[in-house]
């Protein structure tokens, strides 16, 4: 079964602090992305790639950095966390033609 | 402003009952639709896509499209307990699913 992994499942940094959110999928996908999920605001997209080295900006990437190292891994980077990337980060991948698998979140607290 | 949008925000029905659910979206070069369910501490999952105008049917849930209007709707009928959840209405330019656009979630309670 196709699978997406995040890592931790739970991370507490502190204001200015640095943070790497890491994605694993084991389904042979091309596409991958990065999502927070907050109350009022839906999931956003903050970044996506459509293979390794590549990286599109999505709709709300102030703050944030990603980076593709393989087909399999997808890296989130916030170089200065500030208490509004406080949230629940999903990582998501896709073949493009059939809906997206998504992993089970990363839940982040910048204090 | 929000591009895809979804009513109503939540939603109580009993259990047997029907639950339907409401999406639209502003901008036109949206037409292809999928349907996410995504459960309490877990990520969303894909439920149904409709493409065409009309009804798709998938065992208990049914997706309505009028392309003319945006609008697309998800019918839950014989609704169990474990519907409980908050449903996603997502949208795209393309058939292919490389950006998605997501609502901000209708959030649905299936009393028993």
């Amino acid at each position: 079964e196709a699978a997406v992994t995040q890592s931790p499942r739970n991370k507490v940094t502190v204001t200015g602090g640095n943070v790497t959110l890491s994605c694993r999928q084991t389904n042979s996908h091309n596409y991958m992305y990065w999502y927070r999920q907050d109350t009022g605001h839906g999931l956003r997209l903050i970044h996506y790639s459509y293979g390794a080295g590549n990286l599109q900006i999505g709709d709300v990437p102030d703050g944030y950095k990603a980076t593709r190292t393989t087909q399999e891994d997808f890296f989130l980077l916030l170089e200065l966390a500030s208490p509004s990337q406080t949230s629940l980060y999903f990582c998501a991948s896709s073949d493009g033609d059939s809906d997206y698998t998504f992993g089970s979140g990363t839940r982040l607290l910048v204090i | 402003q929000q591009k895809v949008q979804q009513s109503p925000e939540s939603l109580s029905v009993p259990e047997g009952g029907m639950a339907s659910l409401n999406c639209t979206s502003s901008d036109r070069n949206f037409q292809y639709f999928w349907w996410y369910r995504q459960h309490s501490g877990e990520g969303p999952k894909a439920l149904m896509s409709i493409f065409s105008d009309g009804d798709k049917k998938e065992g208990r849930f049914t997706a309505h499209l009028n392309k003319a209007s945006l609008h697309v709707s998800l019918h839950i009928r014989d609704s169990q307990p474990s519907d409980s959840a908050l449903y996603f209405c997502a949208a795209s330019i393309t058939g292919n699913t490389g950006k998605l656009i997501f609502g901000l979630g209708t959030t649905l309670q299936v009393q028993p």
